[in-house]
């Protein structure tokens, strides 16, 4: 599916509860990033990696935590500590090249609190 | 950091007119501009872009215009049709970081 792959595509959370989103990318991708959409607000960084085993937080970090400890994977985790969590959820990768052309999109994963 | 503001945020035009949509950015050293098309429930994909070097780029009806003295670039669409009603996004790098900053995206909507 385009070469990244989000799952689930649908969560529900309930309160007090943490989630993992994850996202797999087949690309060989160097970078890859995870954004929070919410209606008329665009797209939101929540935490960049660039080379496995390290990762930078973004605009909104809070209340999420992430992890690479493969090239090809960069589970996002939502925390109970993030007060309003339902959002879609994009996952996103790039190769880091001199001609760098942006990123690559995942399906997302549209998430709800119950 | 780097700021993209996008205007306006909602358009609506009859098919076959021209759309435009403007992005103002704050950092002068950004020097990559990607448009995205976002339908429904769906991914964004990368439309066209710009690089700093270049004031204008063309892809059949969409066009991407950039004034790097003032600090703007814009989407152009001519001929209008239904399938290019969808969310846009500009968006904006140093390319350093290979990081973009988005603007807050713009709801076309074209009516038959």
């Amino acid at each position: 599916d385009g070469g990244i792959t989000q799952s689930p595509k649908y969560l529900f959370r309930k309160e007090g509860q943490n989630v993992t989103l994850s996202c797999e990318q087949n690309l060989n991708h160097d970078a890859m990033y995870w954004y929070r959409q919410d209606p008329g607000q665009g797209l939101r960084l929540i935490y960049y990696s660039q080379i496995v085993n390290d990762f930078q937080k973004g605009d909104i970090a809070e209340g999420y935590s992430v992890s690479r400890e493969k090239k090809e994977s960069f589970p996002l985790t939502v925390t109970s500590a993030q007060k309003n969590p339902t959002a879609f959820y994009l996952c996103a990768s790039s190769i880091e090249l001199a001609s760098w052309e942006g990123y690559t999109f995942g399906s997302g994963t549209r998430l709800t609190v119950v | 950091g780097e700021n993209v503001e996008q205007h306006p945020s909602t358009l609506s035009v009859q098919e076959g007119d021209s759309a435009v949509i403007k992005c103002t950015y704050s950092d002068s050293a950004s020097n990559y501009f990607p448009w995205y098309k976002q339908e429904l429930g769906k991914r964004p994909q990368l439309i066209i872009d710009i690089r700093s070097n270049v004031g204008e780029k063309k892809d059949q009806r969409i066009a991407v215009t950039l004034n790097k003295t003032a600090k703007h670039f814009s989407l152009h669409i001519t001929e209008t049709q239904p399938e290019d009603s969808a969310v846009y996004f500009c968006a904006a790098s140093t390319g350093s970081n290979y990081k973009l900053t988005f603007g807050k995206g713009t709801l076309l909507t074209v009516n038959p």
